[in-house]
């Protein structure tokens, strides 16, 4: 079953812009994480954030958790045209394999 | 330190044939998990295994499909009389045996049923 929901589906922003994507899930976590694929290749992972944490930060990229809203965001800053890709959170609940949702595809206008 | 290698990338089958999906994990990682993609769609789990043991099956069909992961060489998915539905990208992604990490993922096998 899907876990996690990304919102919104599509994001098309401009060079330079900032980009939030959501995500909300159904069942306690043990931990967050959020993915990019670009168009045609496999997944690479970008960040984890466990249940015990509410933000997180690497680069660009900031993460939040808000377990009592069952829900995170991922914000990429002064987003570049090579940030275009589709991003998916996934979540574990313990010794579980990822259950991903069905993504964010973000396109940045140069 | 090579990561995740699927092979082949690309694979066509006729209908009713037999596909044969190959994953190698990254250096260390003894923890494998396939997973399936429809166009535009997420991921969906299909089986999680780790060297000579199926750990959990619960997203495999229960019929025509059937995977593992020997204890010398790579994890095989393997699809039997293929139809038009099994047509998909089918990623591998691997894991270390301890800790909490982020998979790492390979570049998938596109399965085009003919």
């Amino acid at each position: 079953s899907q876990q996690g929901e990304e919102d919104p589906q599509a994001l098309s922003i401009q060079e330079g812009e900032n980009a939030t994507m959501n995500c909300s899930y159904k069942t306690s976590i043990n931990n967050l994480q959020w993915y990019r694929q670009n168009s045609g290749r496999g997944l690479v992972h970008l960040i984890l954030i466990r249940s015990n944490e509410r933000e997180k930060h690497s680069g660009r990229l900031r993460v939040t958790l808000d377990t009592s809203k069952k829900s995170s965001s991922l914000l990429i800053t002064a987003s570049r045209a090579a940030d275009t890709a589709s991003y998916f959170c996934a979540t574990d609940s313990g010794n579980t394999p990822l259950v991903f949702g069905k993504g964010t595809r973000l396109s940045v206008i140069a | 330190n090579a990561g995740v290698m699927q092979n082949p990338r690309h694979l066509v089958r006729r209908r009713g044939q037999e596909a044969r999906l190959r994953c190698s994990p990254m250096k260390g990682h003894s923890h494998v998990y396939w997973y399936r993609q429809l166009p535009e769609e997420g991921l969906k789990f299909m089986v999680y295994l780790q060297k000579e043991n199926i750990i959990d099956e619960s997203g495999m069909p229960k019929e025509r499909f059937s995977a593992e992961f020997p204890k010398e060489g790579p994890s095989i998915l393997r699809i039997q009389q293929v139809v038009r539905g099994d047509s998909a990208a089918y990623f591998c992604a691997s894991s270390p045996p301890w800790g909490v990490y982020g998979y790492t993922f390979g570049s998938g096998t596109r399965l085009t049923v003919v």
